[in-house]
């Protein structure tokens, strides 16, 4: 099966910036997403990375190694609103997606 | 960005009934849908990929014969629910592929179905 790892839980400080890793073992990869989910809601799409590289999408940024099996997603500037869990998902061999489990974020005034 | 619907939002259900939970793609045609479930604090868990027009492809553990999925048309996907028991209770999600650019294909999620069985 996939094996998708990332934290549990971080706290931060409204303003500062936090990273989220997440490491991946899947037969075969075509692509890397991150999405934003809050509680009893639907995920959001955040980012997709498939080239090695950083993504930068305003205060998101995201960035992927394949030769590693890694990926972070950076936080920059947080928000009160940016409290949710972010899921790492990854696209198989068989473009079907794995999550991981999720790391909730909480940001504190 | 491409709008996917679901309905109903919440359903309540005794046990031994069956549920129907559909998922519409709003603005888009979707030869692919995916349905998911989520339980507390776990992450998505894929049951079943529903390509329109052939029947869906369920992961490894997922009953076929509980978990009926149709994929009549491009843009409605049904997930029903037999004999449902209080285990089932669960977050159900489904999703939309809409081709992207640069092969992105990205996923876009049903706002979810929250399955109670009593």
């Amino acid at each position: 099966g996939q094996n998708i790892d990332q934290p549990t839980e971080m706290t931060a400080t409204e303003g500062a910036i936090v990273q989220i890793n997440c490491t991946y073992q899947t037969s075969g990869f075509n692509g890397l997403f991150w999405y934003q989910q809050h509680a009893g809601e639907a995920p959001t799409f955040l980012s997709y990375n498939v080239l090695d590289g950083l993504e930068e999408k305003g205060r998101f940024s995201s960035f992927l190694s394949r030769s590693k099996g890694y990926s972070y997603l950076l936080l920059k500037e947080l928000q009160m609103k940016d409290s949710a869990s972010y899921l790492c998902a990854v696209r198989d061999g068989d473009y079907k997606l794995s999550f991981g489990a999720g790391t909730t974020v909480t940001v504190r005034a | 960005g491409a709008v996917v619907s679901q309905h109903p939002s919440w359903v309540i259900c005794k046990s031994g009934t069956s549920v129907k939970i559909e998922c519409r793609s709003l603005d888009f045609q979707a030869t692919t849908m995916f349905w998911y479930r989520q339980f507390p604090k776990q992450s998505l868990m894929l049951m079943a990929t529903s390509n329109e027009g052939s029947k869906a492809t369920y992961e490894q553990g997922v009953e076929k014969d509980k978990f009926l999925i149709n994929h009549a048309s491009l843009t409605l996907s049904t997930l029903t629910v037999t004999s449902a028991h209080p285990e089932d209770s669960s977050f159900y999600i489904c999703s939309a592929q809409e081709p992207g650019l640069a092969g992105s294909d990205e996923q876009f999620f049903g706002p979810g179905t929250r399955l109670t069985v009593l």
